[in-house]
């Protein structure tokens, strides 16, 4: 059974600070790997998909990796602004995802 | 992307009722998923809707407690059976366009509350 973990569980940065979100997942034999953002209140926002056939992912700011064979992805933000201020969540699978505990970002102004 | 509409958006209901949650997407999509996330947890699998036949359940839920319905490739509903406080989540229905390399989409979920 696929087991997502995320870490840390939360991370405060100053605005300007590029970070990296860190995901490892149990079994490599994923589809996909995607990154998703979360409101407080609010639904799933999806961020980046990384096919199992990709190393990574790049939008705006944002850059993810995956590692199948160590079992592990990253989520880089770039130039960080209070907007990113949210849970990141990432899951992985193959036929419904599993997703990990997430990483709650606030940034600071 | 797929425009998933979930219905309702919130309920409350009282103890050892059901609530049925239905799920309607703008186009024909391969797979649907329900997760549920209970307050301050993350997502959980529940089950994947098939089409035309049983649904496939993850582990610690049953069919009796959440059956699915999907009678075709644009719709599902969930139904929270003989409910308790401890169902009160947020429910979500999930899909995938076109099958394992295309990316989850979700609808804005169902917020339950069980006094």
């Amino acid at each position: 059974k696929q087991e997502v973990t995320q870490i840390p569980a939360a991370l405060s940065v100053p605005e300007g600070e590029n970070l990296v979100l860190n995901c490892s997942f149990t079994d490599s034999a994923i589809y996909n790997l995607q990154w998703f953002r979360q409101d407080p209140g609010k639904g799933l926002t999806s961020l980046l998909l990384i096919q199992s056939s990709q190393r990574e992912q790049t939008s705006g700011r944002l850059n993810a990796s995956l590692d199948k064979s160590s079992g592990r992805s990253t989520l880089y933000i770039a130039a960080s602004q209070p907007g990113d201020s949210a849970t990141y969540l990432c899951a992985g699978g193959h036929r419904g995802m599993r997703f990990g505990a997430g990483t709650r970002l606030t940034v600071k102004p | 992307s797929a425009v998933i509409s979930q219905k309702p958006s919130r309920d409350i209901c009282q103890r050892g009722t059901s609530l049925t949650i239905q799920c309607q997407v703008d186009s024909q999509v391969t797979m649907m998923f329900w997760y549920r996330q209970q307050p301050g947890q993350s997502l959980t699998l529940i089950a994947t809707a098939n089409q035309g036949s049983e649904a496939t359940y993850e582990s610690g839920f049953v069919i009796d407690k959440f059956p699915i319905s999907r009678p075709n490739l644009t719709f599902s509903t969930l139904t929270v059976s003989n409910m308790s406080p401890e169902d009160s989540s947020i429910y979500l229905c999930s899909v995938s366009l076109t099958g394992n390399n295309s990316p989850l989409h979700f609808g804005n979920g169902t917020r339950l509350t069980v006094t």
